[in-house]
C-alpha cells in the first residue's frame, strides 16, 4: 500500500519561502502511471489544488499561484517537493501531498497534511 | 475556471438516512467528476472517480451518478461514521477545482 508523509517547517515568515517535501514509500515514484500532486486547506474552508508533477518531470500549476511555486522529483529518494516563494498569511493552511492516476485523474492516495503557518 | 456548487452546505440526517448531495458544473465536464470524504484533522478519501466509480475498499451503499454538469452522490443508508464532509472535484480542465464542500452532521 503506498503512503505519502509531508514534512517541513510548521512556520514561516512572511515574504520568504515554504518548502514542504513529500516521501513516497510502498511504491516508486518512477512509474509513468502516476502524477505527484499538492493541495491545501485553510483553517475551516474548502480544498485548492495547487499543482502537480509527472514522472516526465512535466508540470501543472493552478494558474493564482503559478507565479509563485515550483515542484520537483528527486527519483533518487522517493520524493517530491513543493516550493512556494513570497508567502503571506493568505498561504497558512494544511497542505496535503497525494498521488494522481494518470489516466483516470483522480488522487487516489493523501498525506497526512501538515499545518504551515505564516506569522513573523 | 470551471466553478463546482454543491448542495445543500450542510445536512443533518440520522443513521440509516438515505442521503443525497448534488454537485453542479460551470461548463460540461463530461464525466471528470470525483467525490471525496473527510473526517476532521484527516486527509481527504476518494470514494467515487469517474462520476459512479467505486473506489477498492469503499462501501457499496456510496453511489454516483451524473455527466456533462449535473451530478449526484447518494449514500443509501447513513452509518455512524459516514458523518463527515464530502467534496466533489472536477478533473476536466487546469486547475482541477473542488466544490465548497457537504457537510454531513447528527
Amino acid at each position: 500500500q503506498v503512503q505519502l508523509q509531508e514534512s517541513g517547517p510548521g512556520l514561516v515568515k512572511p515574504s520568504q519561502t515554504l518548502s514542504l517535501t513529500c516521501s513516497v514509500s510502498g511504491g516508486s515514484i518512477n512509474s509513468g502511471s502516476y502524477y505527484w500532486s499538492w493541495i491545501r486547506q485553510p483553517a475551516g474552508k474548502g480544498l485548492e489544488w495547487i499543482g502537480r508533477i509527472y514522472t516526465s518531470g512535466n508540470t501543472n500549476y493552478n494558474p493564482s499561484l503559478e507565479s509563485r511555486v515550483t515542484i520537483s522529483l528527486d527519483t533518487s529518494k522517493n520524493q517530491f517537493s513543493l516550493k512556494l516563494s513570497s508567502v503571506t498569511a493568505a498561504d497558512t493552511a494544511v497542505y496535503y501531498c497525494a498521488r494522481g492516476q494518470r489516466f483516470s485523474n483522480f488522487l487516489d492516495f493523501w498525506g497526512q497534511g501538515t499545518l504551515v503557518t505564516v506569522s513573523s | 475556471d470551471i466553478q463546482m456548487t454543491q448542495s445543500p452546505s450542510s445536512l443533518s440526517t440520522s443513521v440509516g438516512d438515505r442521503v443525497t448531495i448534488t454537485c453542479r458544473a460551470s461548463q460540461s465536464i463530461s464525466s471528470f467528476l470525483n467525490w471525496y470524504q473527510q473526517k476532521p484533522g484527516k486527509a481527504p478519501k476518494l470514494l467515487i472517480y469517474a462520476a459512479s466509480s467505486l473506489q477498492s475498499g469503499v462501501p457499496s451503499r456510496f453511489s454516483g451518478s451524473g455527466s456533462e454538469t449535473d451530478f449526484t452522490l447518494t449514500i443509501s443508508s447513513l452509518q455512524p461514521e459516514d458523518f463527515a464532509t464530502y467534496y466533489c472535484q472536477q478533473s476536466y480542465s487546469i486547475p482541477p477545482t473542488f466544490g465548497q464542500g457537504t457537510k454531513v452532521e447528527l
